[in-house]
């Protein structure tokens, strides 16, 4: 049974630096993996998509890369803003009736 | 483009009351369609999935029901609520065989309080 791992669960970090969240999963037989992040109250907006068959996703100050041999992603966020702070889940799919199978995020501070 | 809109986006019931929360696709053609509540400090849990109009699977044994009676439109529903349906509740949607390419895209939610 696939587990999606994310540690920490939540992260403080001062403004402007660079920063690195970790997601792992049992099964490396993955379709794909998908970093979301999702504000207070909100829904989930979808970051990056990386395809089993790719390394890394970029996307401006975002950069997420796929190990699937070890069961590893990261989400690189660079020059941390304000703004960023959300909480950040990744979810893996498994091509088994589409569904996907999330972590349980980790709640990103980013301090002014 | 394909969007996917939910409503309401706040939901104040007494308990024992029914319950619809609704989502529709737009710009798609016979997506997947999953509901998903979380609670509190918890993560999301997968409640129903649908891979067509009529088609329902349930994930977890619960007080709740779902319905697809249009291709694009996802009912989620309770005949009468209990204190533990309070959650936030999501919509999603994927196509199978480009989800490779999409992903899943998510509803802005549900805040249902059932008091």
């Amino acid at each position: 049974k696939q587990e999606v791992t994310q540690i920490p669960a939540a992260l403080s970090v001062p403004e402007g630096e660079n920063l690195v969240l970790n997601c792992s999963f049992t099964d490396s037989a993955i379709y794909n993996l998908q970093w979301f992040r999702q504000d207070p109250g909100k829904g989930l907006t979808s970051l990056l998509l990386i395809q089993s068959s790719q390394r890394e996703q970029t996307s401006g100050r975002l950069n997420a890369s796929l190990d699937k041999s070890s069961g590893r992603s990261t989400l690189y966020i660079a020059a941390s803003q304000p703004g960023d702070s959300a909480t950040y889940l990744c979810a893996v799919n498994m091509n088994r009736d589409d569904k996907i199978i999330f972590g349980k995020g980790t709640r990103l501070h980013i301090l002014p | 483009s394909q969007t996917i809109h939910q409503w309401p986006a706040t939901l104040v019931q007494p308990v024992g009351s029914p319950l619809s929360l609704e989502c529709t696709v737009e710009g798609t053609s016979n997506p997947n369609l999953y509901w998903y509540r979380q609670a509190a400090g918890r993560g999301l849990q997968l409640l129903f999935y649908s891979v067509g109009i009529g088609q329902i699977s349930s994930e977890v044994p619960q007080n709740l029901s779902a319905s697809r009676p249009q291709d694009r439109q996802f009912i989620l529903s309770s005949k009468k609520l209990l204190l533990s349906d309070s959650g936030f509740y999501l919509c999603a949607w994927s196509v199978t065989g480009f989800s490779a390419n999409y992903g899943y895209t998510f509803g802005s939610g549900t805040r249902l309080t059932v008091v």
